[in-house]
């Protein structure tokens, strides 16, 4: 069965760091691959997308994620926190057109 | 701007009622999806909707069940609530199974 793990439920970073979520996926199919992200009392809107094109994709809010298949990961980043970055990640696998989400990483980015 | 809805944001039931969750979406999507998210557990897909009055389950269909008579309408009926039906509830749409979803608020149900 097709499965996402994010390592860590808490991230913590400070403002202007490198932000590092880790997502690693198993699916015995080449996958579409997600990130979402959900600010508070908010749902959830598309950071990026992977779909076979680039292995690099470039998101919303300078965020990007490389898919690297032979790790079976699909980390996400970008070069400098902000203040408004803290909310909820989640990394999603869509292998037959149905989401499988992650359990989640929530950031904390501190002053 | 694309919108989807929820018909309401807070919502509280007693155990053994019947509940109804409302979703509309305004962008003519062909798909709509339920989920609840739940901490540490992330979002699990509990129905999903790929054409009118078409359905199919996902991982955590028990307790609930679904209808689409309209294209942009997609409801979510708990027939019994029950205490561990606590949760938020996410509605969702897309146009084709591998695009992006959009989601609406949700709407955080407790049952007492």
């Amino acid at each position: 069965a097709q499965s996402v793990t994010q390592l860590g439920s808490h991230v913590s970073v400070s403002e202007g760091a490198l932000v590092l979520l880790r997502c690693n996926y198993s699916s015995s199919v080449p996958p579409y691959l997600f990130w979402y992200v959900q600010y508070p009392n908010q749902g959830l809107q598309l950071l990026l997308k992977y779909t076979s094109a680039a292995t690099l994709v470039k998101g919303i809010n300078d965020f990007e994620a490389e898919f690297k298949k032979s790790e079976t990961s699909f980390h996400l980043t970008k070069p400098s926190a902000h203040m408004s970055d803290a909310a909820e990640y989640f990394c999603a696998v869509s292998p037959t057109g149905k989401l499988i989400f992650g359990q989640g990483t929530t950031l904390q980015v501190k002053p | 701007d694309v919108k989807v809805t929820q018909s309401s944001r807070y919502l509280v039931k007693r155990t053994g009622e019947k509940v109804f969750l409302e979703c509309v979406q305004d962008m003519d999507h062909e798909n709509m999806f339920w989920y609840r998210q739940d901490p540490g557990l992330g979002l699990r897909l509990i129905y999903f909707s790929y054409d009118v009055k078409m359905k199919e389950k996902g991982d955590i269909p028990e307790g609930y069940s679904v209808s689409r008579e309209k294209k942009e309408r997609f409801s979510l009926i708990l027939e019994s609530a029950s205490t561990n039906q606590t949760s938020m509830y996410l509605c969702a749409s897309s146009q084709g199974p591998l695009d992006e979803q959009y989601f609406g608020p949700g709407t955080r149900l407790t049952v007492t």
